[in-house]
């Protein structure tokens, strides 16, 4: 199993709601991240989680919120976002080092 | 034939011919190197990857060649299909640190 599950696979907020991203795998890796894609654009690395626990923030903006709750699960909680925050957001995972990271399918964010 | 511009650089070939798709990457301490492969609406998938040890690894009908002298890192494709259209990035990485991705090329395969 190599896969990397994400939900929703669609989400639209306005800029009053809160709202999570799931993203969840059962390949045993320990790194864990959090990826966002402006169209037309590469990844850009938001946040990673090392044994679940936050190793790296890109200098994030505080209305997104990152949590682990275990080995296999990584929520982005979302409030207050921007419609400049439109994207796709991405969650990987690997077994940390230099080893390949699986990503999943994103989650296509519209912010209204 | 390869355009670069404002948009996305993209890649035409036509079906049944050989791609290559070139990366530069920025950092000479980076030591492990991995193609991504991006159809619309989906995330990226793994190709194929290459340590810093290496200069050249083959996987089915892809190989990766890299120069670590002009910093350059390559994908090759043989014999293109319609199926592998898509957009292609090179990541780097640094032991310790995370993959930082390259801009991306859209590879057009024509029939």
């Amino acid at each position: 199993d190599t896969e990397v599950t994400q939900t929703p696979k669609h989400l639209v907020m306005g800029m009053t709601n809160k709202k999570s991203l799931k993203c969840e795998q059962h390949m045993g890796h320990r790194a864990m991240y959090w990826y966002k894609q402006k169209a037309k654009k590469p990844p850009e690395l938001m946040f990673v989680y090392s044994y679940e626990k936050l190793s790296i923030n890109e200098s994030v903006p505080s209305r997104f919120s990152p949590e682990c709750p275990n080995s296999s699960l990584l929520n982005l909680h979302l409030h207050a976002l921007q419609p400049e925050d439109s994207a796709l957001y991405l969650c990987a995972s690997s077994r940390g080092g230099n080893t390949e990271a699986f990503f999943g399918q994103g989650t296509r964010l519209t912010v209204v | 034939g390869e355009s670069v511009g404002l948009h996305l650089p993209t890649l035409s070939v036509q079906e049944g011919d050989n791609s290559i798709i070139n990366c530069a990457y920025s950092n000479s301490a980076s030591d492990y190197f991995i193609w991504y492969k991006q159809e619309s609406g989906k995330g990226p998938q793994f190709i194929i990857d290459i340590r810093s040890n290496m200069d050249k690894r083959q996987g089915q009908r892809v190989t990766v060649l890299l120069n670590k002298t002009v910093k350059h890192l390559s994908l090759q494709i043989a014999a293109t299909q319609p199926g592998d259209s898509a957009v292609y990035f090179c990541a780097e990485n640094i032991v310790g640190q995370n993959f930082v991705f390259g801009p991306g090329t859209r590879l057009s395969v024509l029939p």
